[in-house]
């Protein structure tokens, strides 16, 4: 079963560093999302990619962050500062644009990676 | 900004008893329902969705939706130790690459 699949598992970087976190989407599939998790708290919502380019975003996504489609399978998200509070888990996750105007698709979510920002 | 509630738990169930788990949405116009299982430090996997008020089987699992009430629940039948793990609520909205809004979870454990 086709399914999402990100890199590292696991980061560690000092404060100021720039991270890339890497996934690939389901082969067929036209949406990609990032979330991130505090350890403890809810999964929170960063941005949505369609088209190769931005759709939706939240408050947490600042220009700190920024995504790219560098190729036909990989989806990335960057951080070009790290602080502390950016330590969590990343999730990469793609959905299938099938559902339409009126109901939002079933998104499938990768293993994630831990973000660790000494 | 839309809001999802859940209740933290832990929910403690008896093997083979039903679980039922709760979830109530602050905005109105969401029209896209999922139920999540995240096992702790593993990323969230889909259990089921729901867009009609009623309910859908699939399994031992069953969502049920109350528009009106803004109320969606999720019970599990049989339940297995297995089934021990944290069960999200999302809400989506309008459109098919809406973002989801994540409830805190609700921590189930099931005790043989």
């Amino acid at each position: 079963e086709p399914e999402v699949t990100q890199t590292p598992s696991h980061q560690v970087t000092q404060m100021g560093q720039e991270v890339i976190l890497r996934c690939v989407p389901i082969s067929n599939h036209l949406y990609f999302y990032w979330y991130r998790q505090i350890l403890g708290q809810k999964v929170e919502f960063l941005v949505s990619f369609y088209n190769n380019e931005i759709s939706e975003k939240s408050e947490i996504f600042d220009d700190q962050f920024s995504v790219e489609r560098p190729d036909g399978s990989n989806f990335t998200l960057k951080i070009r500062s790290t602080k502390l509070e950016d330590s969590a888990m990343y999730f990469c996750a793609s959905s299938d644009g099938t559902s339409g105007i009126l109901i939002t698709d079933t998104q499938y979510f990768g293993p994630g990676t831990r973000l660790t920002v000494l | 900004q839309k809001e999802v509630e859940q209740n933290s738990g832990p929910l403690s169930v008896p093997e083979g008893a039903i679980a039922s788990l709760n979830c109530t949405y602050s905005d109105r116009v969401s029209q896209s329902f999922f139920w999540y299982r995240q096992y702790s430090g593993k990323s969230p996997e889909l259990i089921m969705s729901i867009y009609s008020n009623g309910d859908k089987e699939d399994g031992r699992f069953t969502a049920q939706l109350n528009k009106a009430s803004q109320y969606v629940s999720l019970l599990i039948r049989d339940s297995q130790p297995s089934d021990s793990a944290t069960y999200l609520c999302a809400v989506g909205g309008w459109g098919a690459g809406n973002m989801l809004t994540f409830g805190g979870g609700t921590r189930l454990m099931v005790k043989p």
